[in-house]
């Protein structure tokens, strides 16, 4: 238990579906991050938060479309996917995120991930 | 960009052999080097860091050694065992505290 909760742990959708990954985090952390990890290929990240506000956005497509209404929660939405969008998707927290001065322990707490097929 | 790289395909051993994981990396000055470790079905959960020149990560038998002249963060346990078998990935903190992972490697470790 790493005090990163996803949900749902597996899903599958048509590419027509409309559908949101949910990422809840006990840890009091006040940046959190969505990563796409495919095979073979290094962890992509996607969105950072910090303080509820997006600070990096990695040209992913808008078929993906994040949101994060508190500090605890983030959520992926997802319309329109391709099969190549399947992937294991990751959501990470940490304290000290990106902007904050002094102490950048540079450690992710993640969760389990949401295995996405697309279909 | 700043980046590393992991030697490439699975590693499978037998238990109680040695086990080492290459990683080099490119950066620009010194930055924090990391492994993490991604058992079946779970999340990446950090294994040991390193945030200068010759310092010395270890945790749970593992130790990696942060190599300026080398550009490297070889990653070795002496003994593994069978609930060491996970995928290993190396990384480097950049920017504002993110971070960039290899590919990952990994691990099969045979009773």
């Amino acid at each position: 238990e790493t005090g990163v909760t996803q949900t749902p742990r597996h899903l599958v959708m048509g590419m027509t579906n409309k559908k949101s990954l949910k990422c809840e985090q006990h840890l009091g952390h006040n940046a959190m991050y969505w990563y796409k990890q495919s095979a073979k290929k290094p962890l992509e990240l996607m969105f950072v938060y910090n303080f509820k506000e997006q600070t990096e956005n990695n040209s992913v497509p808008s078929r993906f479309s994040p949101e994060c209404p508190n500090s605890s929660h983030l959520f992926l939405h997802l319309h329109t996917l391709q099969p190549e969008d399947s992937a294991l998707y990751l959501c990470a927290s940490s304290q000290d995120g990106p902007g904050q001065r002094g102490g950048r322990s540079g450690e992710l707490f993640f969760g389990e991930g949401s295995r996405l097929t697309v279909l | 960009g700043d980046s590393v790289t992991q030697m490439e395909g699975p590693v499978t051993l037998s238990e109680e052999a040695f086990l080492t994981i290459n990683c080099t990396y490119t950066a620009t000055g010194y930055p924090s080097l990391f492994w993490y470790v991604q058992y079946p079905g779970e999340g990446l959960q950090l294994l040991l860091k390193a945030t200068k020149a010759d310092d010395k990560g270890s945790n749970k038998g593992f130790e990696a050694t942060y190599r300026k002249e080398t550009t490297s963060f070889h990653l070795e346990k002496g003994s593994v065992q069978v609930s060491d078998s996970a995928v290993y990935f190396c990384a480097l903190r950049y920017g504002n505290n993110r971070l960039a992972f290899g590919k990952g490697n990994q691990v099969v470790v045979i009773p």
